[in-house]
């Protein structure tokens, strides 16, 4: 099966501690994306990455680092330095083409 | 950077036929208008795409006038498992930082 998958779907980290979220996608897509969502509102992009070795701060960066080393992969770093990281995070890839993107399940995070 | 302007929220019955406008006055030449489903917990779902007229596909319709400066999301024949949020973007290639998810339009449909 073709998709992005993001792991854990639960993660429960205390406050302090850095936690990274994995991102995998085999779609060949060159294009991958981090958001955010926070109760009742919509998607803010933290970080994307249209090439391997390449990415971008989104709106939202400050906090959060990325790295993209394989095209599959995109895994986001939440550090001690985001103020409220509890949210829900979602990663998607796009494949460039009229920027149609793709969302996998999402991690919902709790810093206790 | 296009922005985007769709209702908070609107409610159905099931059956009805649901429209969901959307505003976007600065589209520029290369912005496609894209729409996505979002249920609770679970990342958004591509639902139809489209440049300029009308497109369908299985599951939707999108009207798009001759200006673009608006579109319209039809759901036909809506059902409890509809009930969603909607968000309509406008972007084109080489926009992918640039797309933004308002808060959508959150629909309730009812029995």
């Amino acid at each position: 099966d073709g998709g992005i998958t993001q792991s854990p779907k639960y993660l429960f980290r205390k406050e302090g501690q850095n936690v990274t979220l994995s991102c995998e996608q085999n779609l060949n897509h060159d294009a991958m994306y981090w958001y955010r969502q926070d109760p009742g509102q919509g998607l803010r992009l933290i970080y994307y990455s249209q090439i391997v070795n390449d990415f971008q701060k989104g709106d939202i960066a400050e906090g959060y680092s990325v790295s993209r080393e394989k095209k599959e992969s995109f895994p986001l770093t939440v550090t001690s330095a985001q103020k409220n990281p509890t949210a829900f995070y979602l990663c998607a890839s796009s494949s460039g083409d009229k920027d149609t993107q793709y969302f996998g399940p999402g991690t919902r995070l709790t810093v206790l | 950077l296009a922005k985007t302007t769709q209702p908070i929220s609107m409610d159905s019955y099931e059956g009805q036929e649901v429209n969901i406008t959307c505003s976007h006055n600065n589209i520029a030449t290369n912005d496609y208008i894209t729409w996505y489903q979002q249920f609770p917990s679970q990342g958004p779902r591509f639902i139809i795409q489209g440049y300029k007229t009308k497109v369908t596909n299985e599951v939707a319709s999108l009207f798009i006038p001759a200006d673009r400066k608006s579109s319209t999301l039809s759901l036909p024949r809506v059902s409890l498992s509809d009930t969603a949020v909607y968000y309509c973007l406008v972007g084109g290639v080489g926009s992918q930082g640039n797309l933004i998810f308002g808060k959508g339009t959150k629909l309730s449909v009812k029995p």
